[in-house]
């Protein structure tokens, strides 16, 4: 059995690049989470997707960040033009329908824009 | 938005029993629940409890919620130093979106 699995674990980039993070949810989890996480903080929620359909967005996700699914499966999660605020873990997660609390994280993808 | 907060630190002997304590401000909460954060890694979910329950018991984990005075504790049995992490309360109104709080960061000491 594979948990949720994310890449790349770390990544370091100038500020104005742009990172994309990839998510694989458990096999057969129809519901895929996004959170942001900094340091001394709790994750933030940013979007979640049932199948492919983006279904919720926080008021966090600015204009620069962009999520998909496209086949329901695998997610991306894209920042442009990276700022230093930027800099956190990018918790992905999954869970099925109606999870009753059963939401698996993956290990996170560490950002630091310099 | 929705406040979850809990205490920074706390710090146990080993073999004593560690009591986590959350609030939490919304009292349209259906589900609250108990994760586990070890350095440089993912969360990992260690119990939950809906707002129509006041405790459920898991092996070394007694969850306790008081719906009147939104507020949750984790109760830790017999810990161990392999229990030192950070705790982290969580509440959903639907099961979608997770409010989390900061975090208690627990030591355990030998």
């Amino acid at each position: 059995d594979t948990g949720v699995s994310q890449d790349p674990r770390h990544k370091i980039t100038k500020r104005g690049q742009n990172v994309t993070f990839r998510c694989d949810p458990i096999s057969e989890h129809n519901r895929l989470y996004w959170y942001r996480q900094t340091l001394g903080q709790g994750p933030e929620f940013l979007t979640y997707f049932q199948n492919e359909a983006q279904l919720e967005k926080s008021r966090l996700l600015s204009d620069r960040f962009s999520a998909e699914r496209p086949k329901g499966s695998f997610s991306t999660l894209e920042i442009q033009r990276t700022e230093q605020g930027d800099s956190a873990m990018y918790l992905c997660a999954s869970s099925r329908d109606r999870c009753h609390g059963t939401i698996y994280f993956g290990e996170g993808s560490w950002l630091t824009v310099v | 938005g929705e406040d979850v907060e809990q205490s920074l630190f706390l710090s146990v002997r080993e073999g004593d029993s560690s009591v986590i304590n959350c609030t939490y401000t919304d009292s349209s909460s259906t589900y609250l629940y108990w994760y586990k954060q070890e350095p440089g890694a993912g969360l990992q979910l260690l119990t939950y409890i809906f707002s129509n329950m006041d405790m459920k018991q898991d092996q070394r984990l007694t969850v306790l919620l008081n719906k009147k005075d939104k507020h949750l504790s984790l109760r830790i049995a017999d810990t161990q130093t392999g229990d030192s992490a950070i705790y982290f309360c969580a509440e959903s109104e639907t099961g979608n979106q997770f409010y989390f709080g900061t975090g208690t960061s627990l030591t355990v000491i030998p």
